[in-house]
């Protein structure tokens, strides 16, 4: 089965841009997740989705990040405008709504923002 | 708030040795992952856990829970060079929607 897609897998930009994410789960996964990754951190959760509904965003700064799910599928991750702090690896990952999965997570291979 | 705290954060050992990686939580769950990273690479699955006593094992990792203590451990058996890698636990807020937090890694690296 094919697995999390994501793209760009690079971005460099200025800070002040906008920059988006695209990410395509595994067909069939209702759970989708976007982390922010650091380095030299653990990944950092954004927002979870469940089917086209938010679940958590918590940990998303609002005032410049956005996320949606249309149709449940696909989603996208925008930063808008991007800051310095923003440079990081931005992980999509997604997981079964069935018991016996226990939502574990399969990730995608990132997208790496660079804010100059 | 849960918090996950992973220890050590930085791990170089020698090839054939033997080593546990520890990971405390601080709030009630019932859910508990292991994932391994490589270099520049995405985050691979590598054991979930569900239930107090729980014990997996994949080669030469073994990974345990005791959601008494709410710990966990990555116990590595006589590392490989091929092991070298940061390892993750997280955790899952029990309550239904199973939001995760991740510990800060453990960066492992096995010397030949």
């Amino acid at each position: 089965e094919a697995g999390v897609a994501q793209s760009p897998r690079y971005k460099i930009i200025e800070k002040r841009q906008s920059v988006a994410f695209w990410c395509n789960p595994i067909s069939g996964h209702a759970t989708l997740y976007w982390y922010q990754q650091i380095l030299g951190q653990g990944p950092k959760l954004l927002i979870q989705f469940q089917n086209n509904g938010v679940v958590d965003d918590s940990q998303l700064p609002k005032d410049r990040f956005s996320a949606e799910r249309l149709k449940g599928v696909d989603s996208t991750l925008k930063i808008q405008p991007a800051k310095l702090e923003d440079s990081a690896v931005y992980l999509c990952a997604s997981s079964s709504r069935l018991a016996t999965d226990y939502n574990e997570q399969f990730f995608g291979p990132g997208t790496r923002l660079t804010v100059l | 708030e849960l918090k996950v705290e992973q220890n050590p954060l930085f791990l170089s050992m020698q090839e054939g040795k033997n080593y546990t990686i520890y990971c405390n939580y601080s709030t009630t769950s019932d859910r508990l992952y292991w994932y391994r990273q490589d270099p520049g690479k995405s985050l691979e699955s590598l054991f979930v856990l569900l239930s107090n006593g729980a014990v997996k094992q994949e080669g030469r990792l073994m990974a345990s829970l005791d959601t008494k203590a709410r710990l966990s451990t990555l116990h590595i058996t006589a590392a490989v060079h091929d092991l070298s890698a940061t390892y993750f636990c997280a955790v899952a807020r029990s309550g239904g929607s199973y939001i995760p937090t991740f510990g800060r890694g453990t960066s492992l690296i096995v010397h030949p």
